[in-house]
């Protein structure tokens, strides 16, 4: 994998489902891999970063895993509220480049 | 309370009109960057700043300019705008590049006609 490719595009789910995302990104190199919340009209605003492999996160509902090895993360939200609805973009650092490559992201939309 | 500052919010241009960006973090963040976010497309970077006076080229640095003069601010020149630099705009500070988060600033709806 040369970029970072995030799945699925879209998600719509019910108030109350758990769901989960996934990002794959460059193996080699690795240095750090983030995710970010990006509501509408607002600016992204970080959830993750995570640099071990096998590092696994949580902040309330929402967690993610690493596997830098095969390189691959999810992000896990368990019971999904409206509040949730926004786009979750992961962006992989590898260490020869200076700089973070972002996913497109996924757009999570919760409804009642 | 700690923040990055961006300005203007909205702006409409016209091709060939010089105009700033600006971008300034009370955070005394090291590493600062531009990215700019299109339809379809990820967050590509412009360019970033490890530090005061050193400034590199992100993925798509063409039609633009950064300086970093001082820790705080970093503001985007684009000299002589197109209507393909329509897009929306970040400014990103961080303590160091890399493994640490991101915080980004509210943003930059631009457009060239």
């Amino acid at each position: 994998i040369l970029n970072v490719e995030q799945s699925p595009q879209s998600l719509h789910v019910q108030e109350g489902d758990s769901t989960n995302f996934t990002c794959s990104f460059p193996s080699s190199n690795f240095y750090a891999l983030h995710w970010y919340r990006w509501e509408t009209a607002k600016s992204p605003e970080a959830l993750f970063v995570m640099t071990l492999n096998g590092d696994e996160k949580k902040k309330g509902r929402i967690s993610a895993t690493l596997n830098t090895k095969e390189g691959y993360s999810y992000l896990y939200i368990k019971g999904s509220q409206p509040e949730d609805s926004a786009t979750y973009l992961c962006a992989s650092h590898t260490g020869t480049a200076s700089k973070l490559t972002f996913g497109t992201g996924t757009r999570l939309q919760v409804t009642l | 309370e700690a923040q990055v500052t961006q300005n203007p919010r909205y702006l409409i241009t016209v091709t060939g009109k010089k105009l700033t960006v600006t971008c300034s973090q009370n955070m005394n963040h090291e590493y600062m960057s531009w990215y700019r976010q299109d339809p379809g497309l990820g967050l590509r970077q412009i360019y970033y700043s490890m530090n005061v006076e050193v400034t590199d080229k992100g993925d798509v640095p063409e039609g633009y300019k950064v300086s970093r003069k001082e820790k705080r601010n970093f503001p985007l020149i684009l000299e002589s705008p197109s209507p393909n630099q329509t897009s929306l705009y970040f400014c990103a500070s961080s303590f160091s590049q890399g493994n640490e988060k991101l915080f980004f600033g509210s943003g930059t709806q631009l457009s060239v006609l």
